[in-house]
């Protein structure tokens, strides 16, 4: 089982609410990501992160944002949730290039 | 940029035989990593296998095996015995050189297993 947690597991929220998702690993990753994944749909990355002080835009333009003060930590922020944001979110790191990416149960989250 | 194509939305397998899930990639870099992950209902992401672009010998890993063709970039997953706890999504997905590591997926396979 792979050291990296996400919480809550399921969240549902009304609109124009603050949402913070919470990711943790505890394998001194460096390389952190953030996934968006509609039901039984692809995964979309959001954002990512090279380390610490480092966050980047994923692929698919997202109102989140990330920080990441610490190596083990990178939380997800809503700052007005939308039902348009209702999705599940993924949390994964790696460790080198030649290595697997890791990933939390994830987040589903409902906006209503 | 990297693309990842799985073009079976849903396949169907006896419990027992053997299925094959095919994957199609793009890309411009001459060395990345290739991976199959498989998503349970309402569970963890995990790794099935991985393979290295720069190795012509395809990987296995006990019941699940792949068949790496280079030039045609093609990337598919043979499952071998099939059992009812393979039933998943099964996600393709490449990584290059880019220093983020970042991994890049297809849309799943949905597979289904019959008793």
């Amino acid at each position: 089982e792979a050291d990296i947690y996400q919480t809550p597991r399921y969240l549902v929220i009304g609109t124009g609410k603050k949402i913070t998702l919470e990711c943790s690993q505890t394998m001194g990753h460096d390389k952190m990501y953030w996934y968006q994944q509609d039901p039984g749909m692809e995964l979309h990355l959001i954002h990512y992160s090279y380390g610490v002080n480092s966050t980047e835009k994923g692929d698919l333009s997202s109102e989140s944002t990330v920080s990441r003060i610490r190596t083990e930590h990178f939380p997800l922020t809503l700052e007005s949730a939308r039902p348009s944001h209702t999705s599940q979110y993924l949390c994964a790191s790696r460790y080198t290039k030649n290595t697997e990416a890791f990933f939390g149960q994830g987040t589903r989250l409902t906006v209503v | 940029a990297q693309t990842v194509t799985q073009s079976q939305p849903e396949m169907s397998v006896q419990e027992a035989e053997t299925v094959t899930l095919s994957c199609t990639y793009d890309t411009s870099e001459s060395d990345y990593y290739l991976f199959w992950y498989k998503q349970p209902p309402s569970r963890q992401m995990i790794l099935v296998i991985r393979q290295e672009a720069y190795k012509q010998q395809n990987a296995t890993e006990n019941r699940f095996s792949v068949n790496f063709q280079k030039a045609a970039k093609s990337f598919s997953l043979k499952i071998s015995d099939s059992q009812l706890g393979d039933a998943a999504m099964y996600f393709c997905a490449s990584s290059g050189m880019d220093s983020s590591y970042k991994l890049i997926f297809g849309s799943g396979t949905r597979l289904l297993v019959r008793p």
